[in-house]
């Protein structure tokens, strides 16, 4: 099945502690986006990237880094310096980076503060 | 910013009653997109109307435009308990925006 895969589902992080959340995605796709949602809240974009070795920030890229080595994957890392990380991170991607194209979305992974 | 604000931000019905949602933004847009989200799941694509459509349907979804109110609503008829999610409007222009969504609850 092609499809966008989030792992961990749950992950916890510990004070001063840096933390990779996975997105990998069999689609083909070009352009990846990492988004954050507090609760109730909608979403809010971290990081996009349009093609492998490039990636340009989003309105809260502060505290978070990303890279873009494989098509495939699009790891998102939670430094030390995101001071309030806890929420829930949604990975989508889409064919190519525009905006006539539906975004597809993994299943997530929720980042707790131990 | 281009940002769709969703209303009502919460919405509780019976199964078998309609839903309807709005959406309304600000500045011009190529399109407009509705997504849901089950609780703590990722978002799934609901239907896209372009700029120049006013009418759209896809099962038991029905959505409007109207670019001169800035405004687009989802209609969902004939509910079920399966349709209780959050949804989202996202408004195309330059990048993909999304606004705070509606939390639909449908009591079976």
């Amino acid at each position: 099945d092609g499809g966008i895969t989030q792992s961990p589902k749950y992950l916890f992080r510990k004070e001063g502690q840096n933390v990779t959340l996975s997105c990998e995605q069999n689609l083909n796709h070009d352009a990846m986006y990492w988004y954050r949602q507090d609760p109730g809240q909608g979403l809010r974009l971290i990081y996009y990237s349009q093609i492998v070795n490039d990636f340009q920030k989003g309105d809260i890229a502060e505290g978070y880094s990303v890279s873009r080595e494989k098509k495939e994957s699009f790891p998102l890392t939670v430094t030390s310096a995101q001071k309030n990380p806890t929420a829930f991170y949604l990975c989508a991607s889409q064919r190519q980076i525009a905006t006539n194209e539906k975004l597809f979305f993994g299943s997530g992974t929720q980042l707790s503060v131990l | 910013s281009q940002q769709g604000e969703e209303d009502p931000q919460a919405l509780s019905i019976q199964e078998g009653e309609n839903a309807t949602m709005n959406c309304s933004y600000k500045t011009s847009i190529n399109n407009l997109q509705w997504y849901r989200q089950n609780s703590g799941r990722g978002l799934v694509h609901l239907i896209l109307i372009r700029s120049n459509e006013r009418e759209k349907h896809s099962g038991r979804l029905r959505v409007t435009l109207d670019t001169s109110k800035k405004s687009s609503s989802l209609l969902i008829t004939a509910s079920r308990a399966a349709d209780t999610a959050s949804y989202f409007c996202v408004c195309a222009g330059n990048m993909l925006t999304f606004g705070g969504g509606t939390r639909l609850m449908v009591k079976p």
